[in-house]
């Protein structure tokens, strides 16, 4: 069954203490994987499309990796206004019109 | 430019009655995706649109729910007699279409908060 998974669930920081989130995943043929942040309240906002392992792409203090069976988003020198929830998901084998999510990893960082 | 828009962004139902959430996508993108997120749960996908027909409806719970996309552009999610467990946040979400089989990134409405007593 394809499947996401996150950790850890929660991840409290002090501003400036870099650390990283895990998602790994199951599925057959990997046709991508996506990062999002959601802030409370509102919709995920896309951060990073990964299509390959070995792929990286960077957007300010976040920094997105892939290999074969998991994806870590590290956070460098992290600010408060990095606290909300990160998602990855990815496309059920197969398929290119929808994601399965996992269900998030909440970081708190606090200054 | 704009974003995709939902409305309305909260709605309190009681149980037995009809909804309509509505979703208008960015302008362009060609491909509609409805998911839920309850509390606690992850989003869970219902429905994906291509253009004004639905080849996938695999997540669509109940056939309470229906959807319908007009014109190519606004959708409309309707739960019919709703039920408590409909409670949660329904996302919109929408992308291109390209000719390669990689899916492209999906950008997401605020999304509705529906709550049913």
């Amino acid at each position: 069954e394809d499947q996401v998974t996150q950790s850890p669930e929660a991840l409290r920081l002090q501003e400036g203490e870099s650390s990283s989130l895990n998602c790994s995943y199951t599925v057959s043929g990997l046709r991508g994987l996506f990062w999002y942040r959601q802030d409370p309240g509102k919709g995920p906002e896309f951060l990073f499309t990964l299509y390959s392992a070995g792929e990286e792409k960077e957007k300010e203090r976040l920094k997105a990796t892939l290999t074969k069976k998991e994806s870590f988003l590290h956070i460098t020198a992290p600010k408060p206004e990095d606290s909300a929830t990160y998602l990855c998901a990815v496309p059920p084998g197969g398929a290119t019109n929808k994601l399965i999510f996992g269900t998030g990893t909440l970081l708190a960082v606090q200054p | 430019g704009a974003g995709v828009s939902q409305s309305p962004s909260n709605k309190v139902t009681e149980k037995g009655k009809d909804v309509e959430l509505r979703c208008d996508p960015i302008s362009g993108h060609t491909a509609l995706y409805w998911y839920r997120q309850s509390l606690g749960q992850g989003l869970e996908f219902l429905i994906y649109f291509q253009g004004n027909s639905a080849p996938d409806k695999s997540g669509l719970p109940s056939d309470r729910f229906s959807a319908e996309r007009t014109g190519g552009s606004v959708s409309t999610l309707t739960i019919q007699r709703t039920q408590q467990e409909d409670s949660a946040v329904y996302l919109c979400a929408s992308s291109l279409v390209g000719t390669s089989r990689l899916p492209y990134e999906q950008y997401f409405g605020p999304g509705t908060r529906l709550t049913v007593t």
